[in-house]
């Protein structure tokens, strides 16, 4: 993987279900992984940043784990409401970080 | 309001006009950061500045000037600029490259390029 890629692009869930969506990133040279959460007309905010292999977080109903000798990341959202529809954002590097396209939540009441 | 502050947050420029967009942050961070946020792409990291010095120019055209004056500010000067540099223009501030809370992002500029 030369690139962040994140899964899926979208991804419409019903209210009070969990989801998952993954980040993918180049392994060699791991620093650090950023989530963000981006809602429309909003500031990007984050959420978690993670640099250890291993590491999980948690925030509320959303926690992330990291796995960097395969290169990648879960974001979990459990019990989703409308107000988690948002584009998540994941950025690896160190103090240039590279993100990916974004899964963008839509919940569905 | 994160802590992030840019202006304008809407532009409309010629292709000929000069206009700087302005990034503002008073929480004492030490690194600064244009990014550039096009449709259908990711962001893409243009600027970064680390204790007032530009430590990253990611091949970004020359019609992009930036300008760290101090710690707590920064400036994208644009001139002749061309209809696809449109898009979304985001600042973002973090402390010691962000590897403990991540950065913090302003609201963005939205440039069009008429």
């Amino acid at each position: 993987i030369l690139n962040v890629e994140q899964s899926p692009q979208s991804l419409h869930v019903q209210e009070g279900d969990s989801t998952n969506f993954t980040c993918s990133f180049p392994s060699s040279n791991f620093y650090a992984l950023h989530w963000y959460r981006w809602e429309t007309a909003k500031s990007p905010e984050a959420l978690f940043v993670m640099t250890l292999n291993g590491d999980e977080k948690k925030k509320g109903r959303i926690s992330a784990t990291l796995n960097t000798k395969e290169g990648y990341s879960y974001l979990y959202i459990k019990g989703s409401q409308p107000e988690d529809s948002a584009t998540y954002l994941c950025g690896e590097g160190a103090q240039k970080l590279v993100f990916g396209q974004g899964t963008r939540l839509t919940i569905n009441p | 309001e994160t802590g992030v502050t840019q202006t304008p947050r809407h532009l409309v420029m010629g292709m000929t006009n000069k206009k700087s967009l302005k990034c503002e942050q008073h929480l004492g961070h030490n690194a600064m950061y244009w990014y550039k946020q096009s449709a259908k792409k990711p962001l893409e990291l243009m600027f970064v500045y680390s204790l007032e010095e530009r430590v990253e120019n990611n091949s970004v055209p020359s019609r992009f000037s930036p300008e760290c004056p101090n710690s707590s500010h920064l400036f994208l000067h644009l001139h002749t600029l061309q209809p696809e540099d449109s898009a979304l223009y985001l600042c973002a501030s973090s402390q010691d490259g962000g590897s403990n809370y991540g950065y913090t992002f302003g609201s963005g500029t939205r440039l069009t390029v008429v």
